[in-house]
């Protein structure tokens, strides 16, 4: 059984581009959520997505934008890319509320660095 | 908003000794806490997940309380390997969620 995967491992972009992250969730779940780890600190909730909408929001701003597929597989844009935006991006999937567990199970990340 | 807080921020002991990790929250409105080992540069593993209405999680040489009314978690990890070198992470779910800065563990060979 895979466990969460995301793609790519490693990115380096300029400041101003844009970036597509992509994740694909544990077999079995349908929730999926972002987190943006900067160095030295804990996770941060970016969005979660179920049911192809995003159903909860962290406090970033609208240039983090995201998309969730039938299959439940998910992406991560983040547009006009600044220096700040430097992070280990983490992907999370857990079953759907129809569960009786929010166990969340983590991806290995993608580490997008800015220059 | 819900603030997490872990204490100690780094902590090194040699192998063999029992480790104690603390984590306090702000608000108590949660449906469960989930404890994490994170690997430098890696994802996060999860180690145990507390629902709201449980005091207490084991597995192995780990076991994990949880006081709702006190806001306060403490994550146990008995008889301390090199292995358990790592970065030790908890979070509060409140349909997201909320993590502490975490705790680094270097246990002495």
């Amino acid at each position: 059984d895979a466990g969460v995967t995301q793609s790519p491992t490693h990115l380096i972009k300029t400041r101003g581009q844009q970036v597509t992250l992509r994740c694909s969730p544990k077999s079995g779940h349908d929730t999926v959520s972002w987190y943006q780890q900067a160095l030295g600190q804990g996770p941060q909730f970016i969005f979660q997505y179920y049911e192809e909408e995003e159903r909860q929001r962290g406090n970033f701003p609208d240039r983090f934008s995201g998309h969730q597929f039938p299959n439940y597989s998910s992406e991560l844009n983040v547009n006009a890319l600044l220096l700040g935006d430097s992070a280990l991006y983490l992907c999370a999937s857990s079953p759907g509320l129809e569960s009786t567990s929010y166990e969340q199970y983590f991806g290995p990340g993608t580490r997008l660095t800015v220059t | 908003k819900q603030e997490v807080t872990q204490i100690p921020a780094a902590l090194s002991v040699p192998e063999g000794e029992n480790l104690v990790l603390n984590c306090s929250f702000t608000d108590s409105a949660i449906y469960n806490l989930q404890w994490f080992r994170q690997d430098p540069g890696k994802g996060l593993t999860s180690l145990l997940l507390i629902q709201s209405s449980q005091r207490e999680q084991t597995s192995g040489r780990l076991n994990a309380s949880l006081d709702k009314s006190s806001g306060r978690s403490t994550l146990y990890i008995a008889a301390s390997q090199p292995g358990d070198s790592a970065t030790y992470l908890c979070a509060v779910d409140d349909y997201k969620l909320s993590f502490g800065a975490g705790t680094t563990v270097t246990v002495r060979a």
